[in-house]
């Protein structure tokens, strides 16, 4: 079982709409939580922290349930622009941090016109 | 300010020459990483560094080797190339908090 989760997709979705995007993690120790954006052939970039209490950037908003151990992102009014690979990633804090993150492999979303 | 560098961007290999990929990077950040990403699974970390003159080996580090002889430094080396080696390898660095900042990448062949 991989230790992050996630859908590949791909997501096609028109303009405007609506998407979720969901993953899993298998470490309950886990203490941090990202979602990244990686575009095509580019390296991935920092799209939003994940907290318990939930929280929003924009049209993006994150939810991390750690009862069940899933991650949510939520992205409303889709641009073409959005169009990206989401990768869900998970680190362990504490003490002995050495900062190591866990990647799922990403979903793929293709916005269309 | 360049953030993380990485070099080549490409480079072609012959099974079993060797080559060293250099990241650099001016953030004056003490963790660096080493990652590899092959189709279908995600971003896996090779070695890593918790500052100059340190090293650890990550999930797959086999077939790799590191050095951090400078803090802005990170290289990776391949001193036997294989086929399978043949992926896209980020480097990252990361200051107190878990983000991470990547470099643009290095795309390897081995045929």
């Amino acid at each position: 079982r991989k230790e992050v989760e996630q859908d590949p997709g791909p997501f096609n979705v028109p303009e405007g709409a609506t998407v979720a995007f969901n993953c899993t993690y298998s470490n309950s120790a886990s203490q941090s939580f990202f979602w990244y954006r990686q575009d095509c052939r580019k390296e991935p970039k920092l799209l939003m922290s994940v907290y318990s209490s939930g929280n929003e950037d924009g049209r993006f908003t994150a939810q991390l349930n750690r009862a069940s151990q899933y991650i949510s992102l939520l992205i409303r009014d889709s641009k073409l622009s959005d169009s990206a690979t989401y990768l869900c990633v998970v680190g362990l804090s504490g003490s002995s941090n050495t900062g190591k993150l866990i990647f799922g492999q990403g979903t793929t979303l293709q916005v269309k016109p | 300010n360049a953030g993380v560098t990485q070099t080549p961007k490409f480079r072609v290999l012959k099974t079993g020459q060797s080559m060293t990929l250099l990241c650099a990077q001016d953030m004056n950040h003490e963790y660096m990483y080493w990652y590899r990403q092959d189709p279908g699974m995600g971003l896996r970390l090779i070695h890593y560094s918790v500052g100059e003159g340190t090293t650890a080996k990550g999930e797959v580090p086999d077939g790799y080797n590191v050095s951090r002889l400078k803090k802005q430094n990170f290289l990776l080396g391949l001193e036997s190339a294989a086929p399978s080696q043949t992926s896209v390898y980020f480097c990252a660095t990361r200051e107190n908090t878990d983000t991470q900042y990547f470099g643009p990448g290095t795309r390897l062949t081995v045929l």
